[in-house]
């Protein structure tokens, strides 16, 4: 069974605050994907990484796959409150399973 | 225009009942997936359709059964609620790439 480790589970912080949120595995994924779930809704894709050692960037949100595509991380620079809510880390093993493994996921607060 | 939409947003009911949760998607997507999510934010996958055939089946108690009457839709049925069945329960659904389009969310709590 695959697993996905997040780290930290909770995260408090204040507004314009940098933070990492870490996803850890010791299997091997094709990509993996990090969601935000806000209070009462669905989680929302916010990137896919695939390549080992690959950095996105989404405006204050920068992504990292680890070079052997076992891990990843979540950096926020200048955190606001509208960043709230749950960070799901998902990874995709390939193939056609059609099956993520996700991640227990770190709640953060950004308080203003 | 609500991608992939599941009713209802909330359900409570007594132990024994039988309940039934909706999911439709108008994204042309032909997987579709149930996940329930515990008090805890695990997010564990159920089920998973593809072009209305079933392809994943996790340990789910038989109590649990999806129907998916057409590539759009995919529907829980739980037979015998108890306790331990409250959750919330997400539809989703994908294209090939595996990238997951959650619904809101139906809250079960069951008394």
């Amino acid at each position: 069974t695959q697993l996905l480790e997040q780290s930290p589970q909770f995260l408090s912080i204040q507004e314009g605050e940098n933070l990492t949120v870490y996803c850890n595995s010791s299997s091997v994924f094709s990509s993996l994907q990090w969601y935000r779930q806000e209070p009462g809704e669905g989680p929302v894709l916010l990137v896919t990484v695939v390549t080992g050692g690959e950095v996105k960037k989404l405006k204050r949100l920068t992504f990292q796959f680890g070079d052997a595509r076992k891990d990843s991380s979540l950096h926020i620079t200048a955190a606001q409150p509208g960043d709230t809510g749950l960070y799901l880390c998902a990874g995709d093993s390939g193939g056609s399973n059609y099956k993520l493994t996700f991640g227990k996921g770190t709640l953060l607060t950004v308080n203003p | 225009d609500t991608a992939v939409s599941q009713t209802p947003k909330y359900l409570v009911t007594q132990m024994g009942n039988d309940k039934s949760i909706k999911c439709e998607q108008n994204l042309g997507h032909d997987t579709m997936y149930w996940y329930k999510q515990d008090s805890k934010k695990f997010l564990k996958i159920m089920f998973s359709y593809n072009n209305k055939e079933l392809i994943i089946n996790e340990t789910v108690p038989n109590r649990f059964s999806p129907k998916s009457p057409d590539k759009a839709h995919l529907n829980l049925h739980i037979n015998s609620l108890e306790l331990g069945d409250s959750a919330v329960y997400f539809c989703a659904s994908s294209s090939g790439a595996n990238v997951l389009t959650f619904g809101a969310g139906s809250r079960l709590t069951v008394l």
